[in-house]
């Protein structure tokens, strides 16, 4: 069946250090790909999404680009700031009608000053 | 745009008592979600709903657990009887029947039973 895997955390990082957090993913046919944010006490919020292969999603400074060859969606930031710290979910959906989202376990990041 | 509304944010209760939680989503979607959120288990999918329909429920915890969505405006999660090992944060989504929208979330019920 379709699954996202997420690297695990928590991701401890300085302010201004470079961020990548690894996404891949299963799935048939071609899926969306998502990634969500939840900063401590909110709901989950979309970040950054890519409908189709090649496609690079941005938001807020982090990018994340639609890879089908090796089936992932990692997520990049240049310069992390504390404000940036939260959970980090990446997420599918089939589509074709079936708009259930299968999520990654998320990962947890830390910024310190 | 008014966001998915949730109500209560936050609900103490005992065990055995009948909880009801409350959704509204995003005006014009036409798929609803409920999730459940622990530490130990993580974000987990309990039921969604298309045009108000039930399309899956089978993450739905047990019969204790029922949802409805009696209009496309309104919809409800309860538990009854509650029990200790509910307590989570509840949360609703909504999202368009279109490929790649995406599901814009509420802000959670905190659900604590004692």
């Amino acid at each position: 069946g379709d699954s996202v895997t997420q690297m695990e955390g928590p991701v401890t990082l300085s302010e201004e250090a470079f961020l990548t957090i690894n996404c891949t993913y299963t799935a048939t046919g071609y899926p969306s790909l998502f990634w969500y944010v939840q900063y401590p006490g909110e709901g989950l919020q979309l970040l950054l999404k890519a409908t189709k292969a090649d496609d690079k999603g941005s938001n807020k400074g982090f990018e994340a680009t639609y890879r089908k060859e090796t089936t992932s969606f990692h997520l990049e930031k240049g310069s992390v700031q504390v404000s940036d710290s939260a959970v980090y979910f990446c997420a599918l959906t089939r589509g074709g009608g079936y708009n259930k989202l299968i999520f990654g376990a998320g990962t947890r990041l830390a910024v310190h000053p | 745009d008014a966001g998915v509304i949730q109500s209560p944010r936050h609900e103490v209760t005992e065990m055995g008592q009948e909880v009801t939680l409350r959704c509204k989503p995003i005006s014009g979607h036409d798929y609803l979600f409920w999730y459940r959120q622990t530490m130990m288990r993580g974000l987990e999918l309990l039921i969604y709903f298309n045009n108000n329909v039930p399309i899956d429920d089978s993450g739905m915890p047990e019969d204790r657990f029922s949802a409805k969505m009696p209009n496309a405006s309104f919809s409800t999660l309860k538990i009854q009887p509650s029990e200790p090992r509910d307590s989570a944060v509840y949360f609703c989504a909504s999202s368009l029947d279109r490929d790649g929208q995406p599901q814009h979330f509420g802000d959670g019920t905190r659900l604590s039973i004692l």
